[in-house]
Parts: structure tokens; sequence; C-alpha cells
């Protein structure tokens, strides 16, 4: 297992545009934690899953914000009509659950919205 | 009022000083990580504490958790060690973070 795996690590998009964000975590981690992270700031709790539930989103994420876990492992991010705010890193992290242990972080994926 | 404060902010020194940082939280919590994060972005947990102390080379983590404080030292610091260091305590399943630490330390 190579860790927690982002992609693409870069994205640059035009206002408006949607954009889709994808993490695989690690294999045997059934939480799975997305974050965001602005210019010198900590990160933003956004949304988490155990296994394929989505258990809490941040009132940070809007209605323009979707997480999916379809079948557990991966998840995917979208951010619809995209706007310059949204422009962050957006770091996902997996863990095992109910316990503290064994978070790992990905690289992240920096969105830029010009 | 932050539920997680850090202090300093901004901390600059020279190769070989030793370093500390602080971290106090309001919030009850099972476990605190200490974070390393390089430019570029990636994070790395340093350390995962739930009471007492913890030792990986040059770094030593304390938590109280009655005081709901912790210390990250570097002892002996290098430039390799130039990053932003983050406190992230572990509340109702998920990491709160602080705003983080950015060590510069100069040869």
């Amino acid at each position: 297992d190579t860790g927690v795996s982002q992609n693409p690590r870069h994205k640059i998009t035009k206002r408006g545009q949607n954009v889709t964000f994808r993490c695989d975590p690690i294999s045997e981690h059934n939480r799975l934690y997305w974050y965001r992270q602005t210019l010198g700031q900590g990160p933003e709790f956004l949304t988490y899953f155990q296994n394929e539930a989505q258990l809490e989103k941040s009132r940070l994420l809007s209605d323009r914000f979707s997480a999916e876990r379809p079948k557990g492992s991966f998840s995917t991010l979208e951010i619809q009509r995209t706007e310059q705010g949204d422009s962050a890193m957006y770091l996902c992290a997996s863990s095992l659950e109910m316990t503290a242990y064994g978070y790992t972080f990905g690289s992240g994926t920096r969105l830029t919205v010009v | 009022k932050n539920e997680v404060e850090q202090s300093p902010q901004n901390l600059t020194a020279q190769e070989g000083e030793f370093i500390t940082i602080n971290c106090s939280y309001s919030v009850g919590i099972s476990a605190l990580h200490w974070l390393q994060q390089h430019p570029g972005g990636g994070i790395v947990s340093l350390f995962m504490l739930s009471s007492g102390k913890k030792k990986h080379g040059r770094l030593i983590a304390t938590i109280n958790i009655q005081e709901k404080h912790s210390s990250l030292h570097i002892t002996a610091s290098h430039p390799r060690d130039s990053a932003v260091y983050i406190c992230a305590p572990y509340n109702t399943d998920k990491l709160i973070f602080g705003t983080g630490t950015r060590l510069q330390v100069f040869p």
C-alpha cells in the first residue's frame, strides 16, 4: 500500500465550471476525511465517511459541494459552479474507525479558480 | 476564541537551537496529533499522543490532558526542520487543527 493517493495534484479551472477530485485511502482504513486548507491557515474539516456512509458534513460544505464514497473505498469530492473563493488545497485523510491511530494524509489537490 | 491555539505563530532559529512550540485547546479530546507540513502541501503525522511524552529522534512531544496543553520540542534544530507544525486534537471522530507554527531554521 502506497498511502493515501489524491488526484489530480493540481487543477486550474474557470469560474463556473465543475470539478471533481478523487481520493484513494489506505485499503484497510474504513474512515475517510476531506479537509480544505487556504493559504496561511490550518486545514478545515469538510466531511467524513465511515465505509460508504457519510457521517458528518461541515457547514462549510455548501450545496455546491458533494462527496461520495460509493463502495467504501475511494471517494470523490465534486464542486459545482466553482467560485474564486473555492481556491484552496483539498486534503484527504484516512484512518481506522474509533481511533486516531494511523491517521494518514494524502498530498492534496490544489485548486485554482480563475 | 479558536478551539486550538498555537504559539508562537512564527519562529526563526539558528541551527542547533532548542525549539518549543505550544498548543492549548478548549475541547475534550481522546488524543492529539502533531503534524508537519512542508511547502507544497504534504502533511505528515509526527506524533499521536494521549498522555505523557513521546520521543522520535530529535523530536519530543508532551501532553497534559488535565491542563489541555501540549508542546512539541525540537532539539538541535536543523534547516531541514523548516516547515509548518500543526497541533491537531482528535475530538468527536475528527481532527481539529490549529493554524500552525511556521518554523524557519537558518544555518
